[in-house]
């Protein structure tokens, strides 16, 4: 089963750009991991949140995790066609396995 | 290697055969996870290695699954009597270690295999 749902689906930005992911969640958490993965390739871990942080980031990254609204975001600054990619919120609750939603698709356009 | 490894990176094989998929770990880490991903889906979880144990089988869908880590290192998911659902990409991760705050760390991801069953 999948716990995490990201918002959008899809989305389409031009170079240049900030992009923003959102994944809501149902069940209390410890912390809530972003990753990455380009087409036909294994997952890049971005980023760790713990559930007392509200804030993080990392180079362009930006996460927030509100754990009142079960709700994170992902902000990508000056986004890169690079950065075209899947994005994945995945949680976890005490030592349980990680539970992945279903991506964002992030198609950046030069 | 720097990273994890699988293999094979493509496996095509028909309805009812028997498979094997392999993992090679991070050398020194401890813990090893399996997972499927359908097309359009995220990850799931199929099945928590540490060290040479199971420490969680749950995410197994049925006993047509099986793995196994004998030695602490390497890892192979076995697949018994293929199905045509059981198509999908299997990812292998590991991570340093399991301790009381093993829920802090992050998993390092192969590059999966994908698998096709005709």
């Amino acid at each position: 089963s999948q716990q995490g749902e990201e918002d959008p689906q899809a989305l389409s930005i031009q170079e240049g750009e900030n992009a923003t992911m959102n994944c809501s969640y149902k069940t209390s958490i410890n912390n809530l991991q972003w990753y990455r993965q380009n087409s036909g390739r294994g997952l890049v871990h971005l980023i760790l949140i713990r559930s007392n942080e509200r804030e993080k980031h990392s180079g362009r990254l930006r996460v927030t995790l509100d754990t009142s609204k079960k709700s994170s975001s992902l902000l990508i600054t000056a986004s890169r066609a690079a950065d075209t990619a899947s994005y994945f919120c995945a949680t976890r609750n005490g030592n349980t396995p990680l539970v992945f939603g279903k991506g964002t698709r992030l198609s950046v356009i030069a | 290697g720097a990273g994890v490894s699988q293999t094979p990176s493509n496996k095509v094989t028909e309805k009812g055969k028997y498979v094997e998929l392999r993992c090679d770990p991070i050398s020194g880490h401890t813990a090893l996870y399996w997972y499927r991903q359908s097309l359009g889906q995220g990850p799931e979880f199929l099945i928590y290695f540490q060290g040479t144990g199971a420490a969680d089988d749950s995410g197994l869908p049925n006993d047509r699954f099986f793995a196994v880590r004998p030695e602490g290192s390497v890892s192979t998911l076995k697949i018994q009597r293929t199905e045509r659902g059981d198509s999908a990409v299997y990812l292998c991760a590991s991570s340093p270690r399991t301790s009381g705050r093993s829920y802090q760390e992050t998993q390092y991801f192969g590059p999966g295999t994908r698998l096709l069953v005709l």
